[in-house]
């Protein structure tokens, strides 16, 4: 049973910008929400995570539903090293605290 | 290290042997992830441990399939009378655990895979 769920792909075009859905509307109070990215040929990496407050890093930042029912990763200006496939995860706490990739979205950026 | 390690790199192996993946995570780290790609698709979820307890196995395909990390650093995954359809990239994952005034999981990072191919 899929914990998260995402568009399976979106088109962006290059240094637009871009925001990506997840709806997660199961998630338990103490559910963190986690985004990771899979560039073509690499391992998954880490992009953004929060709570219940919208957070900002570097690299993107996430917007976070006041109920945590939804969530959406943005890319502010989105370049062509950014396509990749992004995944929603939520990650519980103590010994909850697996980590179960679903589809992911696959984005494109064109230039 | 400076990262997680898994090795070998990569694996070539004839139906019916046993293999064991090793994955070397970042020093300190309490959760270890154990992950299975196929060409095309995303992650999917093994098993993973926090210290040397075994927390979720329910992703492992079979019983040909387990994993230990018995001082709750190193693991290894084994996979016992490999078939064709164990080919794949498996891939390990560490992160830390931070508690304080409640829990919060830090960012995992993900090592470089163990390609494998069942001949």
């Amino acid at each position: 049973d899929a914990k998260t769920t995402q568009p399976n792909s979106m088109e962006s075009n290059e240094e637009e910008p871009v925001h990506l859905p997840c709806n997660h509307s199961t998630i338990s109070g103490t559910d963190y929400i986690h985004w990771y990215r899979q560039l073509p040929s690499q391992g998954p990496e880490y992009v953004i995570h929060g709570l219940t407050s919208n957070v900002n890093n570097r690299m993107a930042s996430l917007a976070i539903a006041e109920d945590r029912k939804s969530s959406t990763l943005i890319l502010h200006r989105a370049t062509l090293r950014d396509a990749a496939v992004y995944y929603c995860i939520l990650r519980g706490t103590y010994n909850n605290n697996d980590m179960r990739f679903g589809a992911g979205t696959r984005l494109t950026v064109k230039p | 290290g400076a990262g997680v390690s898994q090795s070998p790199r990569y694996k070539v192996t004839k139906r019916g042997q046993d293999v064991a993946l090793r994955c070397d995570p970042i020093s300190g780290h309490v959760s270890l992830y154990w992950y299975r790609q196929a060409l095309g698709q995303g992650p999917e979820f093994l098993t993973y441990f926090n210290y040397e307890a075994q927390q979720d196995k329910s992703g492992l395909p079979n019983d040909r399939f387990s994993a230990e990390r018995p001082e709750g650093s190193i693991s290894t995954l084994t996979i016992q009378r490999t078939e064709q359809r164990d080919s794949a990239m498996y891939r390990c994952a560490s992160s830390l655990a931070l508690l304080g005034t409640g829990f919060m999981n830090t960012e995992a990072f993900f090592g470089q895979g163990t390609r494998l191919t069942v001949v």
